[in-house]
């Protein structure tokens, strides 16, 4: 399968600060990536759907001010964390779609361990 | 969205072929089924995904229904590195809903 990268893979901040996450598809071109986030021994849930070029679509009850999303180019979408508090820490990670005649899947990063102190 | 049903939790003998089941009886003709794996603090890994067809890759099988109400993920030869929480995800690639998953124990 294709490959994503996330960096970093931690971080810790103080409460109050802004955390940037970068995702990239390493060897495909990605028009959508999407941003989940993942508490302890629960299921992923989708933040926000990124396209390319656009504006990014946010799931129901995700404050878009809170958590900025730009996807300048086909391989790289980032994830800001605004003023981080407690609350957010959380494992946070990215999808690239990969999309043509012959298939229709999602691939995902590693992932980002963010704890706000 | 549509939904699949999955059992909790499974456990398997190393170096024998585990068959993970999926329902999915609301597919609709353009969702794909999605297999992905997930260990401890990692992101979630692909496995497999079909459309119709039956599927094969070096990790893993995709067996599929005639009717595609239901498939089943083949691990031909169990190992303790397949010990994860295993997905299975009806829908395009735009538009993946996690579930709880089944989680894979492999015993020595």
């Amino acid at each position: 399968g294709a490959v994503v990268s996330q960096h970093p893979s931690r971080v810790i901040c103080k409460s109050g600060t802004s955390v940037k996450i970068e995702c990239r598809s390493l060897d495909f071109q990605a028009t959508t990536m999407f941003w989940y986030r993942q508490f302890p021994k629960k299921s992923l849930m989708l933040m926000a759907t990124s396209n390319e070029g656009s504006k990014a679509t946010y799931e129901q009850g995700v404050e878009k001010d809170k958590f900025l999303i730009n996807h300048a180019s086909l391989t790289l979408s980032t994830l800001t964390v605004t003023s981080a508090h407690p609350e957010d820490s959380s494992f946070y990670i990215c999808s690239a779609r990969e999309w043509d005649l012959s298939t229709d899947t999602q691939y995902f990063g590693p992932g980002t361990r963010l704890t706000v102190l | 969205d549509a939904k699949t049903t999955q059992p909790n939790s499974m456990e398997s003998n190393e170096e024998e072929p585990v068959h993970l089941p999926c329902n999915h009886s609301t597919i609709s003709g353009t969702d794909y089924i999605h297999w992905y794996r997930q260990l401890p603090s990692q992101g979630p890994e692909y496995v497999i995904h079909g459309l119709t067809s039956n599927v094969n890759n070096r990790m893993a099988s995709l067996a599929i229904a005639e009717d595609r109400k239901s498939s089943t993920l083949i691990l031909h030869r169990a190992t303790l590195r397949d010990a994860a929480v295993y997905y299975c995800i009806l829908g395009r690639g735009n538009d993946m809903r996690f579930g709880a998953g089944t989680r894979l124990t492999v015993k020595p």
